[in-house]
């Protein structure tokens, strides 16, 4: 069975001070690794795809990074709006490449 | 681009009492999904439908719950009769394809779901 471990379950941050986040998988063939953000009562919002070891994507402050057991979050100097819960999945190869989630971790950015 | 459209955004209603929830997916995706969302928890997958076909239902509780996709656009998921841990976020996504390395899930805004 897949299974995907986010630590930890919650950060603070202060403003600027960077930090990462981790999530640690086990699958069955991996198909694609995905990172999303979640905002208190929305959808998760789709950030980056990974699918190789060595793997790297950008977008603002965020840089996510891909080994053949993890997947790194990276926050550089984070802003309040950072503040979000940032939830980890997987893509197996098994079935019809069922999509596993992990329980997430919730950031806060304190001005 | 419109989103994944979900409704209602709220519902409260007694255990043992049914209730249905609608979604309509974002313009030529082919593939939908339905996932349950306890607080603090991930999404779990309950039903992904490829067009209008049932592709995997293995986590969907089927003495309660059920779903369709009429003409492979939109969806309801129905649970009867309800139970206190049926209490959650149900969310609905949608991706292009489904199946492929390369497809994403993007996520409509949830219907929260509090049974008494």
């Amino acid at each position: 069975e897949d299974q995907v471990t986010q630590s930890p379950e919650a950060l603070r941050l202060q403003e600027g001070e960077s930090s990462s986040l981790n999530c640690s998988y086990t699958v069955s063939g991996l198909r694609g690794l995905f990172w999303y953000r979640q905002d208190p009562g929305k959808g998760p919002e789709f950030l980056f795809t990974l699918y190789s070891a060595g793997e790297e994507k950008e977008k603002e402050r965020l840089k996510a990074t891909l080994t053949k057991k993890e997947s790194f979050l990276h926050i550089t100097a984070p802003k309040p709006e950072d503040s979000a819960t940032y939830l980890c999945a997987v893509r197996s190869s098994g079935g019809y490449q069922k999509v596993t989630f992990g329980t997430g971790t919730k950031l806060q950015v304190i001005p | 681009e419109a989103g994944v459209a979900q409704s209602p955004r709220y519902k409260i209603i007694e255990k043992r009492q049914s209730v249905a929830f609608w979604c309509n997916p974002i313009s030529g995706h082919a593939t939908l999904y339905w996932y349950q969302q306890i607080l603090g928890q991930g999404p779990k997958l309950l039903i992904q439908f490829q067009n209008n076909g049932v592709v995997d239902d293995s986590q969907l509780p089927k003495d309660r719950f059920s779903a369709e996709r009429l003409k492979g656009v939109d969806s309801t998921l129905k649970i009867q009769p309800a139970k206190l841990e049926d209490s959650a976020v149900y969310l609905c996504a949608s991706s292009l394809v489904g199946g492929w390395s390369t497809d994403t899930q993007y996520f409509g805004p949830g219907t929260r779901l509090t049974v008494l």
